[in-house]
């Protein structure tokens, strides 16, 4: 497809499941990202990688959040033993360079992944 | 108190209004980006500003960094801009901070 695209789009846990959300950039985008979007707020900054390497996981709220960017392409965010606050819409980003060379920030996004905890 | 505050929160107009939404932001910025979010969570950019204006379509953007403050303006507005706008500035290498956003509807 021509745009970010996320999976599930929409996910129902349990208290204390394991999830996975997956996100797919656009081919050949350097920089990905994730944001947390909780109900009538803005995105707020999870992580960022450049390519493999994940330069800045600073807003990652815990240590049960995890994400990998293996081969610098699909990345998976990885949430352990879900809680109710976790419920949010998880938003992935991609954009084609390094923000450091160019004052370019992420403007493609994906359509997110609602995840509700019960 | 919020780094990006945007006003109003939401915002009613009747087809064909001239639309303004404002964002204030405390901290010094490098861009400030102009986000439209449709139901479904689907984010489109429209602007990237770092002084002055800008202007697609409809569409006006402005930013004054001396008083920390920017517009974005929507003229002869239509139902099909109902969506939510959000204001997000950029610190540091590759952080965007995100407003709360302002739901706008237009009536037909």
């Amino acid at each position: 497809g021509a745009g970010v695209s996320q999976s599930p789009r929409y996910k129902v846990a349990k208290r204390g499941q394991d999830v996975a959300l997956r996100c797919d950039p656009i081919s050949g985008h350097v920089s990905l990202f994730w944001y947390q979007q909780a109900l009538g707020q803005g995105p707020e900054f999870l992580t960022y990688f450049q390519n493999e390497a994940q330069l800045d996981k600073s807003g990652l709220p815990s240590d049960r959040f995890f994400a990998e960017r293996p081969e610098g392409s699909v990345s998976t965010l990885k949430i352990q033993r879900t809680q109710q606050e976790d419920s949010a819409v998880y938003l992935c980003a991609s954009s084609t360079q390094p923000p450091g060379l160019a004052i370019e920030v992420p403007k493609f996004f994906g359509p997110g992944t609602r995840l509700t905890v019960l | 108190k919020n780094e990006v505050e945007q006003s109003p929160q939401n915002l009613t107009a009747q087809e064909g209004e001239f639309i303004t939404i404002n964002c204030s932001y405390s901290v010094g910025i490098s861009a400030l980006h102009w986000l439209q979010q449709h139901p479904g969570g689907g984010i489109v950019s429209l602007f990237m500003l770092s002084s002055g204006k800008k202007k697609h379509g409809r569409l006006i953007a402005t930013i004054n960094i001396q008083e920390k403050h920017s517009s974005l303006h929507i003229t002869a507005s239509h139902p099909r801009d109902s969506a939510v706008y959000i204001c997000a500035v950029r610190r540091g290498a590759q952080k965007l901070v995100f407003g709360q956003g302002t739901r706008l509807t237009i009536n037909p």
